[in-house]
């Protein structure tokens, strides 16, 4: 089994405040790393798949950076905002490229 | 675009009987559909890849007998659940993808059992 692991857990901020959350994989065999976000009841809605080392991806204010060597990626939401509250998760494909998988996400809470 | 839809979005059912969820791809044609099972506080787990027209990859663990899985279209995918326990309550989540490596998900099926 693939081993793909997010942190923190969960996490709870202040309106306006930024974070961070890191998804870490096995840099081997490496073809792509997908972030999604994820709201109760809804599917979850892709941000950003990421391919090359030294990748940064920017939607609005999330961004997004990937480290192949070592196996990481960070998210970042600057300025988080109520409606960013949701479950964040990576999913990591190697090169058997039909196979996802998924971190077990990180709750963000943004309290207005 | 790129809409998965899913049905029913949560479903209650007796021990002993037999439930099935709907995967449909409404504005394009899913050349393969995937399965994935979430236990609580844990991640989204693949239990089988299906393309259309032929049988099911099932993932190592995943009892094919037990989680009967159909792709007869290019838009519709199914999962029974045959034969249900207590222990297949979870929460049941279908994805597909069409000819890239982007996977497009439903809002997910829960289900317990009783």
């Amino acid at each position: 089994i693939l081993n793909v692991e997010q942190s923190p857990q969960s996490l709870h901020v202040q309106e306006g405040d930024s974070t961070n959350f890191t998804c870490s994989f096995p840099p081997s065999n490496f073809y792509a790393l997908h972030w999604y976000r994820w709201e109760t009841a809804k599917s979850p809605e892709a941000l950003f798949v990421m391919t090359l080392n030294g990748d940064e991806k920017k939607k609005g204010r999330i961004s997004a950076t990937l480290n192949t060597k070592e196996g990481y990626s960070y998210l970042y939401i600057k300025g988080s905002q109520p409606e960013d509250s949701a479950t964040y998760l990576c999913a990591f494909m190697g090169n058997n490229f039909n196979k996802f998988y998924f971190g077990s996400g990180t709750k963000l809470n943004v309290k207005p | 675009g790129a809409v998965v839809s899913q049905h029913p979005s949560w479903v209650i059912c007796k021990s002993g009987t037999s439930v099935k969820i709907e995967c449909r791809s409404l504005d394009f044609q899913a050349t393969t559909m995937f399965w994935y099972r979430q236990f609580p506080k844990q991640s989204l787990m693949l239990m089988a890849t299906s393309n259309e027209g032929s049988k099911a990859t099932y993932e190592q663990g995943v009892e094919k007998d037990k989680f009967l899985i159909n792709h007869a279209s290019l838009t519709l995918s199914t999962l029974t659940v045959t034969s249900a326990h207590p222990e297949d309550s979870s929460f049941y989540i279908c994805s597909a993808n069409q000819l890239t490596y982007e996977q497009y998900f439903g809002p997910g099926t829960r289900l317990t059992v009783t």
